[in-house]
């Protein structure tokens, strides 16, 4: 089955620990991407990957990174939590046609609290 | 700045009104637009994929059109049902970007 998997569904975490929110798509997609999702602002993008080793910052990259060292896999990390990075996580995949992008197949999502 | 607006941003109809919400989008670039569903506690899922100028997609009781040269689609509800209240959200898709829109947010009141 075609699938995003994201992990874990759920997280509480306190100030500065180091987190790592995984995805992983079975797709073979090159285009993978990170959004968050607050009350009242829709998805915003935080990083992209146009393909293995290709990474670049969306509209709200503070505090995050990201990397890209296989096609199927792209993980977020946080290197020091803050209550402002609480929110809803989605990862998304695409397939990228060289001069487009096909429709996104998200992950079921990460609600991450930072106290 | 690349720009995906929606409007309205939410909507309340009642059981069996007809609805409809705008996306627009640059008209430089295009390759595609995208919308998708989303529900409370889901992921989104998409609905329609739309490429070319004039396209016309239905399914059930929803139907979206899509103007490129003037940046713009249109998502259709007939007969709205309470199953139907979800965010709407759309997305455009060209060279090396894929935007989103910051959705409609559509309550249908039985």
């Amino acid at each position: 089955e075609a699938q995003v998997t994201q992990n874990p569904r759920y997280l509480i975490t306190v100030t500065g620990k180091k987190l790592t929110v995984t995805c992983s798509q079975n797709m073979n997609h090159e285009y993978m991407s990170w959004y968050r999702q607050d009350p009242g602002l829709g998805l915003r993008q935080i990083y992209y990957s146009m393909n293995v080793e290709v990474t670049d910052k969306g509209d709200v990259p503070e505090g995050y990174k990201v990397s890209r060292k296989e096609k199927r896999n792209f993980p977020l990390i946080l290197e020091s939590p803050s209550p402002n990075q609480t929110s809803l996580y989605f990862c998304a995949s695409s397939l990228s046609t060289g001069t487009g992008f096909t429709e996104a197949f998200f992950g079921q999502g990460t609600r991450l609290t930072v106290v | 700045i690349l720009n995906v607006e929606q409007s309205p941003q939410s909507l309340h109809v009642q059981e069996g009104d007809s609805t409809n919400f705008t996306c627009s989008f640059p008209s430089s670039n295009f390759y595609a637009l995208h919308w998708y569903r989303w529900e409370t506690a889901k992921s989104p899922e998409a609905l329609f994929v739309m490429t070319l100028n004039g396209d016309e997609k239905k399914k059930g009781r929803i139907s979206a059109t899509l103007n490129t040269k003037e940046g713009y689609s249109y998502l259709y509800i007939k007969g709205s049902q309470p199953e139907d209240s979800a965010t709407y959200l759309c997305a455009f898709s060209g060279t090396y970007k894929y935007i989103f829109g910051t959705g409609t947010r559509l309550k249908v009141l039985a």
